[in-house]
């Protein structure tokens, strides 16, 4: 099984709505990434999860919250989100560490829409 | 991380080979040359990567310069399957599990 999963596929919600992306994937991967991609534009990293611990926090705005339950499991916590963070919202998964082969696997993305 | 340019689209016909080129002037020796493309509506994939030698695999050949400056992806028979954003990357051992995507090229392929 080399799929990573994602739901919901839509979302829309507003501005004082609170609301959570889920990603999940069985290859044993222990590295899992969320990317924001704008429309026409490619993705950036948001942040990275290695052995369920948070590496990398790419500066993100803190009303975007990261949760790694279990190594199959990530989650993506949103609250108070404004119009602008609407985006595709890429997951990923890989062999951890830092071997350059480790190829990234990507989920097909929740489309979320902030009114 | 060095940067890589790429033409922003390529046309091509179906069933003829694909010439994809990216220029990476500053890359250092220990970054290797990753491929990804995205279909329309899919999360990227991966599809190929070196660092010095040419290599093959079943969705496509990779060609870099000797001085390593520059890279070809090379699809051997376009289909229309194939019509994607295509991303250069370079990674670095040390970047860890980073990818920092650039503009791409948009490839279509015309039947």
């Amino acid at each position: 099984d080399t799929e990573v999963t994602q739901t919901p596929k839509h979302l829309v919600m507003g501005m004082t709505n609170k609301k959570s992306l889920k990603c999940e994937q069985h290859m044993g991967h222990r590295a899992m990434y969320w990317y924001k991609q704008k429309a026409k534009k490619p993705p950036e990293l948001m942040f990275v999860y290695s052995y369920e611990k948070l590496s990398i926090n790419e500066s993100v705005p803190s009303r975007f919250s990261p949760e790694c339950p279990n190594s199959s499991l990530l989650n993506l916590h949103l609250h108070a989100l404004q119009p602008e963070d609407s985006a595709l919202y890429l997951c990923a998964s890989s062999l951890p560490g830092t071997g350059t082969y480790n190829e990234q696997f990507f989920g097909p993305g929740t489309r979320l829409t902030v009114l | 991380d060095a940067k890589t340019t790429q033409p922003n689209s390529m046309e091509s016909n179906e069933e003829e080979p694909v010439h994809l080129p990216c220029n990476h002037s500053t890359i250092s020796g220990t970054d290797y040359i990753h491929w990804y493309r995205q279909l329309p509506s899919q999360g990227p994939e991966y599809v190929i990567h070196g660092l010095t030698s040419n290599v093959n695999n079943r969705m496509a050949s990779l060609a870099i310069a000797e001085d390593r400056k520059s890279s070809t992806l090379i699809l051997h028979r376009a289909t229309l399957r194939d019509a994607a954003v295509y991303y250069c990357i370079l990674r670095r051992e040390t970047s860890g599990s980073r990818l920092t995507f650039g503009e791409g090229t948009q490839l279509t392929v015309n039947p």
